[in-house]
């Protein structure tokens, strides 16, 4: 069975860091990209990017260009997000969701805070 | 970037309604088209793929159809578990947008 099991609540100040991790168990982890999508509060799905743990491609969407870093071990299966340089408007869930192309599993979440 | 539009943007309908959600591509997509349902304090959850092919253990009252720019969700026969928000996203090449999304509510 599927799991992506994510790191916890994160409280950051403007212009930190937060490094949120989703680690993955249940299928083969280098069979599938690992994507990054966020939502703000009261907001709709925005896509941040992925990564493919076969061989460490990424791909990034140009709002996020310079401020993500996707980085990943398979040797315990687990993806990670850095978003540098937090501004208020960076507070929103954070899912990691495995996939070919398709998101067909998803992470519960991980809420990142920002605020003085 | 590419865009997506949804249409409604927000719904009310009654238990039993037919109910039909339309996205529209700013470019051609072909039918690399996905459907999520998410209701509040949850994750998102695949419905559709392809523009028309039934994510498993989704219920057949769920439908989609399209290709190119033009897509749409329906469900046949509102259930009030169906309740949530309705979002679309392309998946040709990156990035894989979304649409903003459709609330859908009961009367």
């Amino acid at each position: 069975q599927v799991h992506l099991v994510q790191s916890g609540t994160e409280v950051k100040k403007p212009g930190a860091s937060v490094k949120v991790s989703c680690q993955a168990s249940g299928y083969s982890f280098t069979g599938y990209f690992m994507y990054w999508v966020r939502q703000a509060p009261g907001h709709g799905l925005e896509w941040m990017g992925r990564i493919n743990p076969n061989n460490g491609g990424k791909n990034f969407a140009q709002a996020f260009q310079g401020r993500v870093t996707l980085t990943m071990d398979r040797s315990n299966s687990t993806a990670y997000m850095e978003l540098s340089g937090l501004r208020s408007d960076d507070t929103a869930i954070y899912y990691c969701a495995r996939g070919i192309t398709v998101l067909d599993y998803w992470g519960p979440g991980t809420l990142v805070i920002v605020s003085s | 970037d590419l865009q997506m539009t949804q249409s409604p943007s927000s719904l009310s309908a009654s238990v039993g309604d037919r109910v039909t959600i339309t996205c529209r591509a700013s470019q051609g997509t072909g039918i690399y088209l996905a459907w999520f349902q998410q209701k509040p304090g949850r994750p998102p959850k695949l419905l559709i793929y392809a523009a028309s092919k039934l994510h498993s253990g989704v219920p057949s009252r769920f439908s989609g159809s399209g290709s190119g720019t033009d897509f749409t969700l329906t469900i046949s026969s509102l259930q009030s578990e169906d309740v949530a928000t309705y979002y679309c996203q392309r998946y040709e090449t990156a990035p894989f947008t979304f649409g903003p999304g459709t609330k859908v509510d009961l009367k």
